[in-house]
Formats: structure tokens, sequence, C-alpha cells
């Protein structure tokens, strides 16, 4: 079975710098998905990515693909507080329709 | 476009009682799945269902769990006893065509 493991678990950093998440993933998968979710709230759908060596940006967000390492990355750039939250990552198998959710990156971005 | 909808937003009930959750998923959407999440395991995938029909229940914990949709705009997540740890926030999503999953703002669940 899939599984889906994200690091760090938990990211303090200084606005204005650049940071990495990371998401590793077990087995095939065909799409990988990130999540926002902010304190007491739901969560919010970022990016798919659907095939190797895609790249989906929004504002400081970046998040890539690759299929053969079985990786994914979220890039923050020039991090605001604004971007604090728990950010996941999400795979799906080819053989079901379920997603599996890593355990979640918290960034906390202070002044 | 309203998203999923779910009620109650925050249930607090006595160990023994039966608790219902309810989800409205998105108009049109096949695919309706139920979470839980706890600091201690994180977000679980307890149960779907694709045009009604449950499909993967295998993360239900246990028999007092369980889960209907009668119909494409309505189901609901019963939990009969209820014992202090389901104490979780339990989310309902739905999505089109196995598609991105939409969420909705949880239901707050404690167990006293």
């Amino acid at each position: 079975e899939l599984k889906v493991e994200q690091n760090p678990l938990f990211l303090s950093m200084q606005e204005g710098k650049n940071y990495t998440i990371y998401c590793n993933y077990s087995t095939t998968s065909d799409r990988l998905y990130w999540y926002r979710q902010d304190p007491g709230k739901s969560l919010e759908s970022l990016f798919v990515l659907l095939s190797n060596g895609a790249v989906k940006q929004e504002g400081r967000l970046m998040a890539s693909l690759d299929t053969k390492a079985r990786l994914s990355t979220l890039h923050i750039t020039a991090a605001v507080h604004d971007l604090s939250a728990t950010y996941f990552c999400a795979g799906r198998s080819y053989n079901t329709d379920k997603l599996i959710f890593g355990t979640g990156t918290r960034l906390q971005v202070f002044p | 476009d309203a998203g999923v909808i779910q009620s109650p937003r925050h249930e607090v009930t006595e160990m023994g009682q039966e608790v219902t959750l309810r989800c409205k998923p998105i108009s049109g959407h096949d695919y309706l799945f139920w979470y839980r999440q706890t600091m201690m395991r994180g977000l679980e995938l307890l149960i779907y269902f694709n045009n009604n029909v449950p499909i993967d229940d295998s993360g239900m914990p246990e028999d007092r769990f369980s889960a209907k949709m009668p119909n494409a705009s309505f189901s609901t997540l019963k939990i009969q006893p209820s014992e202090p740890r389901d104490s979780a926030v339990y989310f309902c999503a739905s999505s089109l065509t196995a598609g991105t999953q939409y969420f909705g703002p949880g239901t707050r669940l404690t167990v006293l």
C-alpha cells in the first residue's frame, strides 16, 4: 500500500527566507496533491501534480513532482507570516480512488 | 457555489451516547469521503462512497462506526455508542471522478 512521508514535520523560518518541504512516497502514484490547513480550519487544496516534471506555482509557493524519485517538493520563496499553516501532501495509488496523506509539515514564519 | 456542508460544527456528548454527523457534498460530485483527524494519528480515511455506494470501509475503526449515503446529496456518519477516544475532528470531503477532494469545515466531536 502507498505510504507518504513528509519532512520536516515542523519548520520555523524567518520572513524573507526560502525553504523546501519534501514529500516521499513508497509506490507508484498517479497524482500528488498539496493541501494547506490553518489552525482550527479545514484543508484547502493548493496544487495537483499529474506527471513527471510537473511544476505548479502560486504566489510564493511552487510545487514539483519527480515520479522517478517518488518525490514531490513544495518550495517557499521569501516567506511571509501569512504562509504559517500546516501543509499536507497526499498521493493516490493507481488501483484505488483514495488519497493517502502525509503527516503534515507545520510551518511557522516569524518576523 | 456552496462548498461541502457539515453539521453540527461542534458536538459535545457523554460516553455511551449516539452521535450522528451529517454531510452534504458539492452538487454534482460523485465521490464522498469521511476522514478523522487527531493529533496522535493525523488524518485518517474512514470510508468513501462512489455514486452513493460504499467502496472502501477498511478505515472504520470498529463496529460502533457506521456510515450511509442514502442519496447523492446527503451522508451520515454514526457512532454508537460513543467513547472518549472517538474525540476528534471529523471531515467530509467530496470530489468529481476521484479528482481533487474538497473538504468541509469539519465537526469537532468531544466525548466526555
